[in-house]
């Protein structure tokens, strides 16, 4: 099945920073989604973009499909973006399945 | 605005117990997913349902079994509850396939003793 990689794991920020979230994917994709789960669990829906560049407030995501990556920018950080950002796609090959990556854990100190 | 709604959000089983996890939402949506979340890792797929009437494995359906009652609702049961089985489970639902974009309900953490 598709492999989908996130980076970095970790990342610990001063409130105000600015951030980059990288997703790269193995295979050809038509549905791609991130994800923030807040620290009660709840997934919040951030961006479906299986192409091009979409922006929502501070928040910002970028998908290259041809070359398989995306990108989620977070910009003048604030503690409630803490919390674990998933990219999550489908492959053209699996169409109902939402294959999750593990995750970038970002921690906003204040 | 519920938007897909799970019950109970908590439960605790011991193991042989069995169980129903109930998810209903209220956007008219055609197909429904259920998902499993373990420590530190994403969310897999265990069932769907595409569309009212029809169900389908996904990537773990071992130890479980779901019914779409209707267009609403979409329920996993654990029949003979295991300790892998301690986990989140996430019901989502989107308005046709996994193409379009999945929302989610808020969880329901389940610890099998």
């Amino acid at each position: 099945g598709i492999q989908v990689e996130q980076s970095p794991p970790d990342l610990i920020l001063q409130e105000g920073a600015n951030s980059t979230l990288r997703c790269n994917f193995s295979d050809s994709v038509n549905n791609l989604q991130w994800f923030h789960q807040n620290p009660w669990g709840q997934l919040i829906n951030l961006f479906y973009i299986p192409s091009g560049t979409k922006q929502n407030g501070r928040l910002s995501a970028t998908t290259v499909a041809t070359e398989r990556y995306s990108l989620l920018y977070i910009s003048s950080s604030q503690t409630t973006d803490s919390g674990v950002y998933f990219c999550a796609v489908v492959n053209l090959t699996e169409n109902e399945k939402l294959t999750f990556g593990t995750g970038t854990r970002l921690t906003i100190i204040p | 605005n519920a938007g897909v709604t799970q019950t109970p959000k908590f439960q605790v089983l011991k193991t042989g117990q069995s169980m129903t996890l109930q998810c209903a939402q209220d956007m008219n949506h055609n197909s429904m997913y259920w998902y499993r979340q373990d420590p530190g890792m994403g969310l897999r797929l265990i069932y769907y349902s595409a569309s009212e009437g029809t169900t389908d494995k996904g990537e773990v359906p071992n130890g479980y079994n779901v019914s779409r009652l209707n267009k609403r609702e979409f329920s996993l049961r654990l029949e003979s509850a295991a300790p892998s089985q301690t986990s989140v489970y996430f019901c989502a639902s989107s308005h046709q396939g996994a193409r379009q974009p999945q929302h989610f309900g808020d969880g329901t953490r389940l610890s099998i003793l």
